[in-house]
């Protein structure tokens, strides 16, 4: 079974610094990789996906990473901006599931 | 385009009833998902279907839960006797295909508390 594990469980920074998010996955027998975004009370926007092929994907201020044989992902956010502050959750797709990671919590104070 | 809708978005039922959560996926998406997301945690799987039929069930916790999805667009998760441990965020999501590395779109959820 897939086991997907985030740390930290929560960061705080000050605005202007660099985030970095890390997942580890168990299996890595996986088609992609997804990070999404999700405020309190709300559903999951998504961020970013890297297919198993791929080793990046950068959006904006956004840029995730996979080494899909260690078993590890990395989502960096750039100059952190109070409204980045959200949980971030990643999930890796095995077959047609997902299974997600608890999520990052972020705070980023102005 | 429409993304995934889900209603009710809020729904609230006292222990022992029987409650149903609807899911409209993206016009023309073949594959549906719905998945559980207990405070705190991250979603877990719950049902896939491919077209009309459950492809994959597992993640159902137990008989009282159910969905279906009988012309390939909808979906209705059941839930009979409810508990108070099914209390939760259900979401729902759809994708083009379902093997492979088709990415999935979220609805908003429907939370579901029961007391």
């Amino acid at each position: 079974k897939q086991e997907v594990t985030q740390i930290p469980a929560a960061l705080s920074v000050p605005e202007g610094e660099n985030l970095v998010l890390n997942c580890s996955f168990t299996d890595s027998a996986i088609y992609n990789l997804q990070w999404f975004r999700q405020d309190p009370g709300k559903g999951l926007t998504s961020l970013l996906l890297i297919q198993s092929s791929q080793r990046e994907q950068t959006s904006g201020r956004l840029n995730a990473s996979l080494d899909k044989s260690s078993g590890r992902s990395t989502l960096y956010i750039a100059a952190s901006q109070p409204g980045d502050s959200a949980t971030y959750l990643c999930a890796v797709r095995d077959d047609y599931k997902l299974s997600f990671g608890a999520g990052t919590t972020v705070t980023v104070r102005a | 385009g429409a993304g995934v809708s889900q209603t009710p978005s809020n729904k609230v039922t006292e222990k022992g009833k029987y409650v149903e959560l609807r899911c409209d996926p993206i016009s023309g998406h073949t594959a549906l998902y719905w998945y559980r997301q207990s405070l705190g945690q991250g979603p877990e799987f719950l049902i896939y279907f491919q077209g009309t039929g459950a492809a994959d069930d597992s993640g159902l916790p137990n008989d009282r839960f159910f969905a279906v999805r009988p012309e390939g667009s909808v979906s209705t998760l059941k839930i009979q006797r409810t508990e108070r441990g099914d209390s939760a965020v259900y979401l729902c999501a759809s994708s083009l295909g379902g093997a492979g590395g088709y990415e999935q779109y979220f609805g908003p959820g429907t939370r579901l508390t029961v007391t």
